[in-house]
């Protein structure tokens, strides 16, 4: 397998545009996760989710946010309107499960947005 | 309020020594700990992992230790090559919840 993959890998944006930010998992993985890396905060979940459906969602941050999983093999993280503090690279994972083992989470290599 | 802390953000070690990294946890719950490293541009890898029933485990030149009464667990590499340079999250969870990393470890190798 290819592993995670997440496109765009780098993506420069102006205040007020809209972001979409793309993953796709390790083929049969049934978790996915996103999360948002700062110096200050390190690794944040924002939302992960359960054979596509949404488990726990309190990590996003405000209501710009949002995510959907449409299909095993496809995820967003959308992020409308976008703010300079918006600025981090953004982590798309996936796992087996979360038990014991399995909960061994996959990464993507990540996206570096920049909001001007 | 950080349920997972890794209270040195850089350590500096000479090739060939013993890197030690550190990491504290609050929930007494957590039952299985992992540890991963992160090179510039890429996502994390997973290294090494341990069970709360455990109290060490190895994995050629990484040992993970816990000691749950101090809530305490490291990961030992021994001899520490250029290579390991890299930052190094700590990660725990418990039941049927998704990891809680830690903020990250610098880890540079001097040559």
């Amino acid at each position: 397998d290819a592993g995670v993959i997440q496109s765009p890998r780098h993506e420069v944006t102006e205040m007020g545009q809209e972001v979409t930010l793309r993953c796709k998992p390790i083929s049969g993985h049934d978790y996915l996760f996103w999360y948002r890396q700062t110096m200050m905060r390190g690794l944040e979940l924002l939302i992960y989710f359960n054979n596509n459906v949404p488990i726990d969602d309190s990590g996003m941050p405000e209501d710009r946010f949002s995510a959907k999983m449409p299909n095993a093999s496809f995820s967003t993280l959308k992020i409308q309107p976008s703010e300079p503090r918006d600025s981090a690279v953004y982590f798309c994972a996936s796992s087996l499960a979360v038990v014991l083992a399995k909960n061994i989470q996959y990464f993507g290599a990540g996206t570096r947005l920049s909001v001007l | 309020d950080q349920q997972v802390k890794q209270n040195s953000p850089s350590l500096s070690v000479q090739e060939g020594r013993i890197s030690i990294l550190n990491c504290d946890y609050t929930n007494s719950m957590f039952d299985y700990f992992l540890w991963y490293k992160k090179y510039p541009a890429e996502g994390p890898t997973f290294l090494i992992s341990i069970s709360s029933i455990k109290d060490k485990n190895e994995d050629g030149r990484f040992t993970v230790f816990l000691n749950k009464s101090a809530k305490h667990l490291s990961l030992h590499i021994v001899p520490s090559q250029p290579g390991d340079s890299a930052v190094y999250f700590c990660a725990a969870f418990t039941g049927n919840t998704p990891l809680v990393f830690g903020k990250g470890t610098r880890l540079s190798v001097i040559a």
